[in-house]
């Protein structure tokens, strides 16, 4: 399977405890995004890395969230004191390098995490 | 008023019916318009994928993007009861060197009834 993976695919935690997802994109795409899903909800942009750097985090990244790429090819989204609000699908995605008409942005089976 | 607006439904249709997905949205920014579809507890799959205006098909499924009126269109024909599943439109527009940060609408659930 060439696709974007994620692990663990379900999670559940205590509130206050920390839990870290990882994911490895598809091979040779050098961008990874991360987004969360809530039921009910569309996925919502937390932050992206092109290769290794983080280029972009959402505001909804409070400073309980830290996400690496330390080699620009894995990455793992990290959350410190998890919080009951923590609890949703964790998704990741990747592309490669845009074209003219942009690029294609593929997404995981995604990390469900419930905090309780 | 949120960026993308989208009928989460649910939808219910027969086997075989045509089904016309919509997304309305306000940021005329936006160039690149996506279709993912949802199956219950996985990740979004990406069906279609557009640039700027006008019509793509591919197979059953139609993608329409009318950016003078803001509005976006799935269409897909013969329904069958694998296309049960949520229906997810996306969009974006060009910033840092990509396209890449997605807005979502909250996704339309649909079933097709053999």
């Amino acid at each position: 399977d060439t696709g974007v993976s994620q692990n663990p695919r379900h999670k559940i935690t205590k509130r206050g405890q920390n839990v870290t997802f990882r994911c490895d994109p598809i091979s040779e795409h050098n961008r990874l995004y991360w987004y969360r899903q809530t039921l009910g909800q569309g996925p919502e942009f937390l932050t992206y890395f092109q290769n290794e750097a983080q280029l972009e985090k959402s505001r909804l990244l409070s400073d309980r969230f830290s996400a690496e790429r330390p080699k620009g090819s894995f990455s793992t989204l990290e959350i410190q004191r998890t919080e009951q609000g923590d609890s949703a699908m964790y998704l990741c995605a990747s592309s490669s390098e845009p074209g003219e008409g942009g690029n294609t942005i593929y997404f995981g089976e995604g990390s469900w995490l419930t905090v309780v | 008023q949120k960026e993308v607006e989208q009928d989460p439904g649910p939808l219910s249709v027969p086997e075989g019916a045509i089904v016309s997905l919509n997304c309305t949205y306000s940021n005329s920014a936006f160039q690149y318009f996506m279709w993912y579809r949802q199956y219950s507890r996985k990740g979004p799959e990406l069906l279609m994928y557009t640039y700027s205006s006008g019509n793509k098909e591919d197979g059953r499924f139609t993608a329409q993007v009318d950016k003078s009126s803001k509005y976006i269109s799935l269409f897909i024909r013969d329904s069958q009861p694998s296309d049960s599943a949520t229906y997810l439109c996306a969009m974006s527009r060009y910033s840092g060197g990509s396209n890449y940060k997605l807005t979502f609408g909250k996704g339309t659930l649909l079933t097709v009834n053999p």
